[in-house]
């Protein structure tokens, strides 16, 4: 059964101050990890797809790692306006489903 | 980016009626839909996977006689409530997955539904 688990489940930050999300899978033929950022009340709005380990996609403070087993998003210097929860989901080779790992709400304090 | 809405954005109904929700891509074509639900503090759970022109494919659990999805264009899907009851009072997200991109999947803006 395909797996994804994300830590923490929850990060206070202060502004400024870099941190590290975790996630980890276990999915029979990865066919693509997702990061999504989701504001309470709002649905998930998309961030990155990697596909291949080694593979790494920024945007903004945000950046996003892959290898076998696990991906990373890496916040870098963190504003307020980056509070938010982070999920990530993978996708297998066969079928068009997400799984998706709990999430991690990120509070960034000034 | 790839742009998903979703009508109505919140809805308050009594209990035994029907509701419908509309989800719609705005600048791209949908050959697949999916539809979530989401309660408060948790992740996504995925409640059915459509195709354009077919039958949709429901989780385990979903019962598909209560939760009619329909998806009978390349940019619109809908998601019938029937006969809605206090325990159908949740957030309804769908999501789209544009083909020609690769296989990035973009969420609407949630529906939240309150049944009385």
């Amino acid at each position: 059964e395909d797996q994804v688990t994300q830590s923490p489940e929850a990060l206070r930050l202060q502004e400024g101050e870099s941190s590290s999300l975790n996630c980890s899978y276990t999915v029979s033929g990865l066919r693509g990890l997702f990061w999504y950022r989701q504001d309470p009340g709002k649905g998930p709005e998309f961030l990155f797809t990697l596909y291949s380990a080694g593979e790494e996609k920024e945007k903004e403070r945000l950046k996003a790692t892959l290898t076998k087993k696990e991906s990373f998003l890496h916040i870098t210097a963190p504003k307020p306006e980056d509070s938010a929860t982070y999920l990530c989901a993978a996708r297998r080779a066969a079928g068009n489903k997400l799984t998706f790992g709990g999430g991690t709400r990120v509070l960034v304090k000034p | 980016g790839a742009v998903v809405s979703q009508h109505p954005s919140w809805v308050i109904c009594k209990s035994g009626t029907s509701v419908k929700i509309e989800c719609r891509s705005l600048d791209f074509q949908a050959t697949t839909m999916f539809w979530y639900r989401q309660f408060p503090k948790q992740s996504l759970m995925l409640m059915a996977t459509s195709n354009e022109g077919s039958k949709a494919t429901y989780e385990q659990g979903v019962e598909k006689d209560k939760f009619l999805i329909n998806h009978a264009s390349l940019t619109l899907s809908t998601l019938t409530v029937t006969s809605a009851h206090p325990e159908d009072s949740s957030f309804y997200i769908c999501s789209a997955r544009e083909w020609t991109s690769g296989s990035s999947q973009y969420f609407g803006p949630g529906t939240r539904l309150t049944v009385l």
